[in-house]
């Protein structure tokens, strides 16, 4: 199993939809989980960490599923200025610090 | 400056040749990573640094790959012998906290071209 898999989409929505991005991670001691953005040809910043309780950020909302080890970002009323690629990270399997990023999922949002 | 910054911004260099990456670190961060991106693809992990030592080098690709980093600051990404398959992007990162439990800052990046 790879250590974190995301669908790479991309997944085209019109404005004000809903969408969900799943990621799941292969090492179960992870603690620290995040949610980075990517627009075309810039540095990825992060968008939100994930906490164990879930977390809500105004649209955006990640939760954290051990049980299944998976992450999941959620976004209400998407906006045309959503459209980026959403990168999801965890440790890596190994301990040592190190941080693995997902392939990104590729989000487009239609007038 | 306030973020990392990273250079050259872009090198293009000739197959066989030797080519150094620079990345300044934001005054005070104890973790530096490296990482590279291909164009349309994710990141790939190089290596990883906590202070001046690397947990974790784990990720680079082979022994033409090298890198260090100096009084807890400024590290060199070192790449001997270039390939065309070195070209991408080389994104550089710092966080305050150590052990991967902190927000990822990154540079720019510095575009790679090998010919």
């Amino acid at each position: 199993r790879k250590e974190v898999e995301q669908d790479p989409g991309p997944f085209n929505v019109p404005e004000g939809a809903t969408v969900a991005f799943n990621c799941t991670y292969s090492n179960s001691a992870s603690q620290s989980f995040f949610w980075y953005r990517q627009d075309c040809r810039k540095e990825p910043k992060l968008l939100m960490s994930v906490y164990s309780s879930g977390n809500e950020d105004g649209r955006f909302t990640a939760q954290l599923n051990r049980a299944s080890q998976y992450i999941s970002l959620l976004i209400r009323d998407s906006k045309l200025s959503d459209s980026a690629t959403y990168l999801c990270v965890v440790p890596g399997s190994s301990n040592t610090g190190k941080l693995i990023f997902g392939q990104g999922t590729t989000l487009q949002v239609k007038p | 400056g306030a973020g990392v910054s990273q250079s050259p911004s872009n090198k293009v260099t000739e197959k066989g040749k030797d080519v150094e990456l620079r990345c300044d670190p934001i005054s005070g961060h104890t973790a530096l990573y490296w990482y590279r991106q291909s164009l349309g693809q994710g990141l790939e992990f190089l290596i990883y640094f906590q202070g001046n030592s690397a947990p974790d080098k784990s990720g680079l690709p082979s022994d033409r790959f090298s890198a260090e980093r100096t009084g807890g600051s400024v590290s060199t990404l070192t790449i001997q012998r270039t390939q065309q398959e070195d070209s991408a992007v080389y994104l550089c990162a710092s966080s305050e906290l150590a052990g991967g439990a902190g927000e990822l800052f990154f540079g720019e990046g510095s575009r790679l071209t090998v010919l």
